[in-house]
């Protein structure tokens, strides 16, 4: 089974300054997506990025960004010029590429302050 | 709407009830999802919907919990006999389609915050 790991529980950082959330996972298999998601105190979930296993470049979406190192099973997330509004618990998660596999496998979540 | 919905927000339930969280999925998406999230922690899958078939109940915690999608749109969770470990918010997720290769993102509801007392 495919597990994914947070090592961080919590990370603070300046406004307009940049930080970096740190997630590793198993698995073995060689074709799979993986993703960072942000959820506000609200709740509702929201897609920050996403990566394709088999694609060698990394991820980018306006100022995030992630790095993504297939060998050695890492996918942080990079956000630069932090905003108030990026304070959130993000959460990485792993998704096969079978057909037949859509759930998503979570991490325990990165709690980010925003310090202004 | 244009996203997914679900209700109630909020539900709080005496140990031994039954409860019943009702999912209302973006129109047209093929693939439905209930996750569970425990306070502080990252949410865990229950089970998995394409149109009306349950493909995935691997998640389901026991055999009190039970979900359906009847005519492949709206979704609800039940939970029979309701314990106090039930407590977490209830996430549904809702994604267009399950195309092989493709991302098949998913969009998640507000969720059901679920208080077992």
């Amino acid at each position: 089974a495919q597990t994914v790991t947070q090592s961080q529980p919590e990370m603070s950082v300046q406004e307009a300054e940049t930080v970096t959330l740190s997630c590793t996972y198993d698995t073995s298999e060689s074709d799979y997506y993986l993703f960072w998601y942000k959820q506000p105190p609200s709740r509702q979930m929201i897609l920050v990025i996403r990566q394709e296993a088999y694609k060698q470049q990394n991820a980018t979406e306006n100022r995030f960004s992630v790095n993504f190192q297939k060998a050695a099973k890492s996918f942080s997330l990079k956000i630069s010029d932090s905003q108030l509004g990026d304070a959130a618990m993000y959460f990485c998660a792993y998704r096969s590429a079978y057909q037949g596999a859509q759930k998503l496998v979570f991490g325990q979540g990165t709690r980010l302050t925003i310090n202004p | 709407g244009a996203g997914v919905s679900q209700s109630p927000r909020y539900k709080v339930a005496k140990r031994g009830q039954d409860v019943a969280l009702r999912c209302d999925p973006i129109s047209g998406h093929v693939s439905l999802f209930w996750y569970q999230q425990a306070l502080g922690q990252g949410p865990e899958f229950l089970t998995y919907f394409q149109n009306e078939a349950q493909l995935d109940k691997s998640g389901l915690p026991s055999d009190r919990f039970f979900a359906e999608r009847p005519e492949g749109s709206v979704s609800t969770l039940k939970i029979q006999r309701t314990q106090q470990e039930d407590s977490a918010v209830y996430l549904c997720a809702s994604s267009l389609g399950v195309q092989a290769g493709a991302p098949n993102e998913q969009f998640f509801g507000p969720g059901t915050r679920l208080t077992v007392l």
